[in-house]
């Protein structure tokens, strides 16, 4: 298994322009998950999603968009980027939610250094 | 919402020393797990560990969810333990990982 694979590694981007992070976990994982990790600071939950077709808010979800076709592929879309959203970005997966909210480990990607000039 | 919060933020030790990190919260939680991130940025799962103890190798956690707080024991530390600590937690009725500080630790040679 690759597990949670997130792409690309670096991005430089403008001010005002869009982009998508790319996630995939090949774990059969339901629930997915985007943080943002700023210089010396912990991580803040963005977007999840507990299933394809379901997704919701987490703390900091303004300037971002995600969807969830498919259980495994999780993307997270700039829409129109800023300087404020210079950050390092992990996404993560969950163990299987059938068993309900408890057992939740979470598994991370290696994470997106995104710079916005 | 919940707060996390881990102690000491900061922690300096030579080789071969041992170390307890603190992570208290202020609500009953249904999950919890310790990670290590490492100079490269890596967040490396330790434990899942909601409640009672468990151990790998020279680390070990307890979580005492009664009284809300979480401990992560490293014994004979290494250079490589160096990083930043981070414990999470997501409440009852939740998805929702809020992740503490953080405790900074650096072993030196």
């Amino acid at each position: 298994n690759a597990g949670v694979t997130q792409t690309p590694k670096f991005q430089v981007l403008k001010t005002g322009q869009s982009m998508t992070l790319q996630c995939a976990q090949d774990m059969n994982h339901e629930y997915m998950s985007w943080y943002r990790q700023d210089p010396g600071m912990g991580l803040r939950l963005i977007h999840y999603s507990v299933g394809a077709g379901i997704t919701d808010q987490g703390e900091v979800p303004n300037g971002y968009n995600v969807s969830r076709s498919t259980t495994e592929d999780f993307p997270l879309r700039l829409l129109s980027a800023a300087p404020s959203q210079t950050s390092v970005y992990f996404c993560a997966s969950s163990s299987d939610l059938g068993r309900g909210l408890a057992n939740n480990e979470q598994f991370f990607g290696p994470g997106t250094r995104l710079t916005v000039l | 919402g919940i707060q996390v919060e881990q102690s000491p933020p900061d922690l300096i030790l030579q080789e071969g020393a041992n170390s307890t990190l603190r992570c208290n919260f202020s609500d009953s939680v249904n999950n919890l797990q310790w990670f290590h991130q490492n100079p490269w940025g890596q967040l490396i799962n330790l434990f899942y560990i909601p409640s009672g103890t468990k151990q790998n190798g020279r680390l070990s956690a307890t979580t005492v969810a009664t009284e809300r707080y979480s401990l992560l024991y490293i014994s004979s530390s290494q250079t490589t333990d160096s990083g930043v600590y981070f414990c999470a937690v997501t409440t009852s009725g939740t998805y929702k990982y809020i992740f503490g500080t953080g405790t900074r630790l650096k072993v030196l040679a």
